[in-house]
């Protein structure tokens, strides 16, 4: 059974800090990894891929992936109240299709 | 705008009806995905095409559901005697050979 686990949250970080989003996956030969953003009533839009292991950054944004331990997490830096969403991880297990965890909903205090 | 549409955006149906939702990919994406999701859960795989051909279903797609992507490129999905338990957010994603993923905004079906 391939899954993909999240701790659901709620997550609340303050207005500037780095909010850290964890995810961990059942299978040790996965590729490809991703993390889409929700907005409540929205459709996933993505964020960041990430295929092999080390850190990856785009702007505020930085995945991380251990392929070791199954592991792949989500920094926000300097996060903004405009960051407040769900945050989903999804894997492609080598079946050319993406699994989705159930998301970790993070709130940005003002 | 280039990214991928579906329409339409809001469908409230009566139990035993059927429904039809339309996606349209990106426009240079051979592949083309749908996806259901329901309340607090992360999107579950319905079915993807390559290009024209149905390449895989999953086991989530009852009898009463049925997808088609006659020339490649727009696709349906059809719901046939709807239940209450089919309500739930339909996604269409599109990606060039399956890398990364695009989601449209998404049917909303509402079955009463």
């Amino acid at each position: 059974q391939k899954e993909v686990e999240q701790n659901s949250g709620p997550l609340s970080v303050p207005e500037g800090a780095i909010a850290s989003l964890n995810c961990t996956y059942s299978d040790r030969g996965s590729q490809s990894f991703f993390w889409y953003r929700q907005y409540s009533g929205k459709s996933p839009e993505l964020i960041m891929s990430i295929y092999s292991n080390g850190d990856k950054e785009d702007g505020r944004f930085t995945a991380q992936l251990n392929k070791a331990s199954q592991y792949v997490s989500l920094l926000i830096r300097d996060s903004q109240p405009s960051d407040s969403a769900t945050y989903l991880c999804a894997v492609d297990f080598g079946n050319e299709k993406l699994t989705f965890g159930t998301g970790t909903r993070l709130t940005i205090i003002p | 705008d280039t990214g991928v549409s579906q329409d339409p955006r809001h469908k409230i149906t009566k139990r035993g009806q059927n429904v039809t939702f339309r996606c349209d990919p990106i426009s240079e994406h051979n592949r083309l995905y749908w996806y259901r999701q329901t309340l607090g859960q992360g999107p579950e795989f319905l079915t993807y095409f390559q290009n024209e051909a149905q390449l895989e279903k999953s086991r989530l797609l009852s009898d009463r559901f049925s997808a088609e992507r006659p020339k490649g490129s727009f696709s349906t999905l059809e719901i046939q005697r709807t239940e209450q338990g089919d309500s739930a957010m339909y996604l269409c994603a599109s990606s060039y050979q399956g890398y990364e993923q695009f989601f449209g905004p998404g049917t909303r079906l509402t079955v009463l």
